[in-house]
């Protein structure tokens, strides 16, 4: 089955610098990746999401680039903000999202 | 409709115990999918339903759990035996999936509930 690992697991960036998250996956057939952004003791919320028949997604401050060959995909925030802190979950699905797979996540702060 | 909504929030329960939880999606989305998060992991998944059938199981899922939709609706999911290792919290989310005629899947966003968070003593 799929095997997602996401890095860092923590990230500290300062008011107004870029935040760089990575995932590597392993399923060649996966071809869905959201972006979900969990805020401390709240539910999973989607940030962004790319399916596999585009390179590069953009909304707002938000990115997100994938490399098919590579199987990697990585969430891009410039401008970064106080309130984007938070715990940050990458994610791939093959046809059907019958099993999405989770990264373990990355913490993000950023600091005033 | 107000979301996802999940019950209970909390359950702490003896180990042995059985314990059920119950998931009642957005109206419209006919897929439910029940994961597992423990503390500084991202959510493992469990099962889903598309409308009353349950799809697919993972191997996480031990013959200790069992996950129903009856009508398509509202889902439970029941543990029973509990161990101090199913402590965790479950989320249950729900989307609405339809085929694309390019043969990509058009994978609705999954909206979470709130979770319900068990202990096992």
């Amino acid at each position: 089955g799929e095997n997602v690992e996401q890095h860092p697991s923590t990230l500290s960036v300062q008011e107004g610098d870029s935040a760089v998250i990575k995932c590597t996956y392993s399923d060649s057939a996966s071809n869905y990746f959201p972006w979900y952004k969990q805020e401390l003791g709240k539910r999973p919320q989607l940030i962004i999401d790319i399916r596999s028949n585009v390179g590069e997604k953009k909304d707002q401050r938000i990115a997100v680039t994938l490399n098919k060959t590579a199987k990697h995909f990585s969430l891009h925030i410039t401008e970064t903000q106080p309130e984007d802190s938070a715990v940050y979950f990458c994610a791939a699905s093959p046809y059907n999202n019958n099993d999405m797979r989770f990264g373990a996540g990355t913490r993000l702060t950023v600091k005033p | 409709d107000t979301g996802v909504s999940q019950n209970p929030r909390h359950k702490i329960t003896k180990r042995g115990q059985n314990v059920t939880f119950r998931c009642d999606p957005i109206s419209e989305h006919n897929r439910l999918y029940w994961y597992r998060q423990t503390l500084g992991q991202g959510p493992e998944f469990l099962t889903y339903f598309q409308n009353e059938a349950q799809l697919e199981k993972s191997r996480l899922l031990s013959d200790r759990f069992s996950a129903e939709r009856p009508k398509g609706s509202f889902s439970t999911l029941e543990i029973q035996r509990t161990e101090q290792g199913d402590s965790a919290m479950y989320l249950c989310a729900s989307s609405l999936f339809r085929y694309r005629v390019d043969g990509l899947s058009n994978t609705g966003e999954l909206f979470f509930g709130e979770g319900s968070r068990l202990t096992v003593l």
